[in-house]
């Protein structure tokens, strides 16, 4: 049982490129979400998805875009990276109502923007 | 809307000493409340959290937090810290109305001498 996992672990990227950061859990859970952790800041929702099909915009959606391809993996895109992207991202899921039950964390994607 | 803070950014205690973290919550609604730890170079974990029932919460490793309406407190305590208590501490609050998001406050970071 391998939780929520997350892919890559660090990546580096030039201002302007393109990527996309992969998560997957396999506890069944019906949502799941995506946080950016920056020094003094805590975590702050980007996206969440309540069920498979549905997403929603979090405190600092801009720049960023989500896709829930299935009930087990929720992924992340920036299309045009900017230095102030630059942060730990950590994706998380939970079962049942949204903010209400446990959410279990991956383990994180470290990302420099240059 | 709903908010937390974290009062002190980082908080030193000597092994064997009392463990004390405040957080203070604004919400409109009645508050879920929870506790994460994050260890070094790791996701969050969940240390304990409050959904209406008992106001005072039992946690993982021996933590506990007592959840004030009165004065919209949710501290987390332990009677005597371990090294391995080294960690950084996150509150959080959901409104407990069906659909909420979590709020995180911006962390405090414990420290443990020995």
């Amino acid at each position: 049982n391998a939780g929520v996992t997350q892919t890559p672990k660090f990546q580096v990227l030039k201002t302007g490129q393109s990527m996309t950061l992969q998560c997957a859990q396999d506890m069944n859970h019906n949502s799941m979400y995506w946080y950016r952790q920056d020094p003094g800041m805590g975590l702050r929702l980007i996206y969440y998805s309540a069920s498979e099909g549905t997403t929603d915009k979090g405190e600092v959606p801009n720049g960023y875009n989500v896709s829930r391809l299935n009930k087990r993996e929720f992924s992340l895109r920036l299309e045009s990276a900017a230095p102030s992207q630059t942060s730990v991202y950590f994706c998380a899921s939970s079962e049942g109502l949204v903010g209400q039950e446990t959410q279990y964390f991956g383990p994180g994607t470290r990302l420099l923007v240059l | 809307a709903q908010s937390v803070t974290q009062l002190g950014s980082h908080v030193s205690v000597s092994e064997g000493a009392l463990v004390l973290l405040r957080c203070n919550y604004s919400s409109s609604v009645p508050p879920y409340l929870f506790w994460y730890v994050q260890y070094p170079n790791q996701g969050l974990q969940l240390l304990l959290k409050y959904t209406s029932a008992a106001t005072l919460v039992k946690g993982i490793n021996g933590f506990e937090a007592e959840f004030k309406k009165s004065e919209t407190s949710f501290h987390l305590t332990k009677p005597s810290a371990h090294m391995s208590d080294a960690a950084e501490y996150f509150c959080a609050v959901s409104e407990a109305s069906g659909y909420s998001t979590l709020t995180f406050g911006k962390g405090t970071m414990l420290l443990v001498s020995p």
